[in-house]
């Protein structure tokens, strides 16, 4: 069975000090990762896909790159906007394997 | 316009009772799903739908059946509510293939009293 985890649980930012979340998987093949972001109240909002290793994408102050094993989620200079959950999943036949999420808060 | 929506956003009742939840999609996807989130935030997949039929039913208990009437739709009624079925519940939808981004709702905070 898939799995998938995710590390900090909770990560406490400076605005503009930049990190990283991880998302490691186990997977029997690896048809591709999602990143989402998920406000209090809110459903999952898809952020990126990526597919195979050594890719990567950028959206604002996020940048996902994934390796064999793991993907990262850098967070560049962040902003009290970009305090939120941040959700990996993988997809296998009609269904996502989530991890449980990194809390990201960030201070003015 | 909303993508996915879902309705009611909450929903608190007494165990026992019968109680639907409804979801609609405005992307023109094929496939629809419904997530649960428990009290520690986790997802996990309940029901998968492919042009209206059932994909994956992913050992949920018979007291819930999901229902697609077209493409755009899929409810979900839960019989004979208990205390551990206090969740969120969200809707999402994708193209076909089984591995292609899902869209999710805001989901429906089901609370049983």
């Amino acid at each position: 069975e898939d799995q998938v985890t995710q590390s900090p649980e909770a990560l406490r930012l400076q605005e503009g000090e930049s990190s990283s979340l991880n998302c490691s998987y186990t997977v029997s093949g690896l048809r591709g990762l999602f990143w989402y972001r998920q406000d209090p109240g809110k459903g999952p909002e898809f952020l990126f896909t990526l597919y195979s290793a050594g890719e990567e994408k950028e959206k604002e102050r996020l940048k996902a790159t994934l390796t064999k094993k793991e993907s990262f989620l850098h967070i560049t200079a962040p902003k009290p906007e970009d305090s939120a959950t941040y959700l990996c999943a993988v997809p296998n036949d009609y269904k996502l394997s989530f991890g449980a999420g990194t809390t990201v808060t960030v201070r003015a | 316009d909303t993508a996915v929506s879902q309705t009611p956003k909450y929903l608190v009742t007494q165990m026992g009772n019968d109680k639907s939840i409804k979801c609609e999609q405005n992307l023109g996807h094929d496939t629809m799903y419904w997530y649960k989130q428990d009290s520690k935030k986790f997802l996990k997949i309940m029901f998968s739908y492919n042009n209206k039929e059932l994909i994956i039913n992913e050992t949920v208990p018979n007291r819930f059946s999901p229902k697609s009437p077209d493409k755009a739709h899929l409810n979900l009624h839960i019989n004979s509510l208990e205390l551990g079925d206090s969740a969120v519940y969200f809707c999402a939808s994708s193209q076909p293939g089984g591995d292609s981004p899902q869209h999710f709702g805001d989901g429906t905070r089901l609370s049983i009293l």
